[in-house]
């Protein structure tokens, strides 16, 4: 069945720092794949998505791009800050079905 | 409202008991879903509604866990004969309408902040 694997937590940075939080799936067929943010005492919130081979996601200055031949979706971000702190979850979506499948989650903590 | 709700955010209760969880989804927003996430785990699927019909329920893990939604909007899970195992946080899930941006089919999910269940 589909599967997702991502980076294991804690990471944690300093202010302007590089992220980068691996993803690696397993799916039959053409997946979409997600990453999905959740801040502090918030609910799980869609930071960005791809949805073929090659697209790339991207918003608040986060980017993962879809690498069929890699199987990855991997996050990254050239300068992180504080207000980034949260747990990132990594996901897809089978084909046909609604069914979002998620990875563990990675805990990200920016330090001043 | 202007988000998901859930209630409650917090319930402890005894091995055996039953136990309803609540959600309220985002107003206009046809699908529903709920997702179990235990510690340290992400995620995981449970139940899916297109307005008052459960279209995919392949994720309740056994005959004890129920879900309801009889007016298309507001949503119940019920726990029947809790037990330790229960113990996680029951997130739910609105999306809009299938054939719309945004809607079931395309992944774009809006949570709540889920409600924690301690069975003791």
């Amino acid at each position: 069945g589909d599967s997702v694997t991502q980076m294991e937590g804690p990471v944690t940075l300093s202010e302007e720092a590089f992220l980068t939080i691996n993803c690696t799936y397993t799916a039959t067929g053409y997946p979409s794949l997600f990453w999905y943010v959740q801040y502090p005492g918030e609910g799980l919130q869609l930071l960005l998505k791809a949805t073929k081979a090659d697209d790339k996601g991207s918003n608040k200055g986060f980017e993962a791009t879809y690498r069929k031949e890699t199987t990855s979706f991997h996050l990254e971000k050239g300068s992180v800050q504080v207000s980034d702190s949260a747990v990132y979850f990594c996901a897809l979506k089978g084909g046909s079905n609604y069914k979002l499948t998620f990875g563990k989650g990675t805990l990200l903590t920016v330090n001043p | 409202g202007a988000g998901v709700s859930q209630t409650p955010s917090n319930k402890v209760t005894e091995k055996g008991k039953y136990v309803e969880l609540r959600c309220d989804p985002i107003s206009g927003h046809t699908a529903l879903y709920w997702y179990r996430q235990s510690l340290g785990q992400g995620p995981e699927f449970l139940i899916y509604f297109q307005g008052t019909g459960a279209a995919d329920d392949s994720g309740l893990p056994n005959d004890r866990f129920f879900a309801v939604r009889p007016e298309g909007s507001v949503s119940t899970l019920k726990i029947q004969r809790t037990e330790r195992g229960d113990s996680a946080m029951y997130l739910c899930a609105s999306s809009r309408s299938a054939g719309l941006a945004g809607g079931p089919g395309t992944g774009e999910l809006f949570f709540g902040e889920g409600s924690r269940l301690t069975v003791l």
